[in-house]
């Protein structure tokens, strides 16, 4: 199993760019995340999805547009990119504990991206 | 606002030392979790604690929930230097559907 898998790994945008980061896992998960992790404060959640066709806002959705139309497929979407969007993006996924919440969660290794 | 808060932000230890970080949340909860990140990558999943369950234990490391007071710790015994990382708690959103982590730890344990 790859697990999740990230690319880009690095991306530098110009102000006002589009751009769609990928993010695809094999181990049939319904929970997926996306993630913002800037100096000092953690990992904010962006946008995530309880399964193919649902998806939901985060805590800081601004700016940014998924879709979900596979189990496996979870992209993010930057549809005007500014220099406060430049930051390390991690996409993530898990699923379900039968005793409720999730279980594990599992982290793709991560987009750098440079906004200029 | 995101849902734990990690404490202290920052902790120096030497090699041999224990090291405790704590996590404080706002909601109530199915389970917490720990996760630890060496510099510039992807979380790993360390320990899940049930709400049900007051104390874990996974090797070196010791997890404790008291949901009365939202809090849990995570308890590093006899540090090495491989240690050296930022760990996080993580818990659900308000909806449960999401896991939201707080800011972390920085643990930097010298030999």
């Amino acid at each position: 199993n790859a697990g999740v898998t990230q690319t880009p790994k690095f991306q530098v945008l110009k102000t006002g760019q589009s751009m769609t980061l990928q993010c695809a896992q094999d181990m049939n998960h319904e929970y997926m995340s996306w993630y913002r992790q800037d100096p000092g404060m953690g990992l904010r959640l962006i946008h995530y999805s309880v399964g193919a066709g649902i998806t939901d806002q985060g805590e800081v959705p601004n700016g940014y547009n998924v879709s979900r139309s596979t189990t496996e497929d979870f992209p993010l979407r930057l549809l005007s990119a500014a220099p406060s969007q430049t930051s390390v993006y991690f996409c993530a996924s898990s699923s379900p504990s039968q005793r409720g919440g999730h279980n594990e969660q599992f982290f793709g290794p991560g987009t750098r991206l440079t906004v200029l | 606002s995101q849902q734990g808060e990690e404490d202290p932000q920052a902790l120096s230890i030497q090699e041999g030392e224990n090291a405790t970080m704590n996590c404080s949340y706002k909601t109530s909860i199915n389970n917490l979790q720990w996760y630890r990140q060496n510099s510039g990558r992807g979380l790993v999943h360390l320990i899940l604690i049930r709400s049900n369950e007051r104390e874990k234990h996974s090797g070196r490391l010791r997890v404790t929930l008291d949901t009365s007071k939202k809090s849990s710790s995570l308890l590093i015994t006899a540090s090495r230097a491989a240690d050296t990382a930022s760990y996080f708690c993580a818990t659900r959103n308000q909806a449960g559907t999401a896991l939201i982590f707080g800011k972390g730890t920085t643990l930097s344990v010298s030999s």
